[in-house]
């Protein structure tokens, strides 16, 4: 198994760009989550997954940012317009049964906002 | 709702030094409790886990005893490796039985030769 893959491993983006990052969770996993990682605030949960639909998007900062899971092996997080604050690594992890087994983690998009 | 206090770090040891990071939690019932590292530039990875109370997870040399009577889970290696720095997430389920894991801040190790 490939493991969670994501996409871009870097990406650079001037302020007010749309930025859309990619996430292909392993299969036969149920749960996919959106993290974000920043040295102020650790790892912060966006929002999760369950068979495609959203359970939770309570963490997902403000309207700029959007999650879609269309089918069970993609899903993206789309920023729109992006700012400069945004600049994180953002984690994609998928799950079969978190209480047993814990996450996957990819290995994360790093995202600059210039 | 579950939660979880690790030892602040950083924590800076010489290879071949003892390890211990300390982790405790606050949980009703006896969720799964896990330790994830995250090496430099990389995702985080499961390290180690245990399932039910008294178990002791171990791997790559590192060992986690669950131990109920101290809601603890304190992670330990006998002698670290300038490879093992890393940042350490001790984590828990939200929840016992959620799938969403609460983790916490993060040790970080740095071994120096």
């Amino acid at each position: 198994d490939a493991g969670v893959i994501q996409s871009p491993r870097h990406e650079v983006t001037e302020m007010g760009q749309e930025v859309t990052l990619r996430c292909k969770p392993i299969s036969g996993h149920d749960y996919l989550f959106w993290y974000r990682q920043t040295m102020m605030r650790g790892l912060e949960l966006l929002i999760y997954f369950n068979n495609n639909v959203p359970i939770d998007d309570s963490g997902m900062p403000e309207d700029r940012f959007s999650a879609k899971m269309p089918n069970a092996s993609f899903s993206t997080l789309k920023i729109q317009p992006s700012e400069p604050r945004d600049s994180a690594v953002y984690f994609c992890a998928s799950s079969q049964r978190t209480d047993l087994y814990g996450y996957t983690f990819g290995s994360g998009t790093r995202l600059t906002v210039v | 709702g579950d939660s979880v206090t690790q030892m602040e770090g950083p924590v800076t040891l010489s290879e071949e030094a003892f390890l211990t990071i300390n982790c405790t939690y606050t949980a009703t019932g006896y969720p799964s409790l896990f330790w994830y590292v995250q090496y430099p530039g990389e995702g985080l990875q499961l390290l180690l886990k245990a399932t039910k109370a008294d178990d002791k997870g171990s791997n790559k040399g590192f060992e986690a005893t669950y131990r109920k009577e101290t809601t603890s889970f304190h992670l330990e290696k006998g002698s670290v490796q300038v490879s093992d720095s890393a940042v350490y997430f001790c984590a828990l389920p939200r929840i016992q039985g959620a799938q969403k894991l609460v983790f916490g801040q993060g040790t970080r190790l740095t071994i120096n030769p």
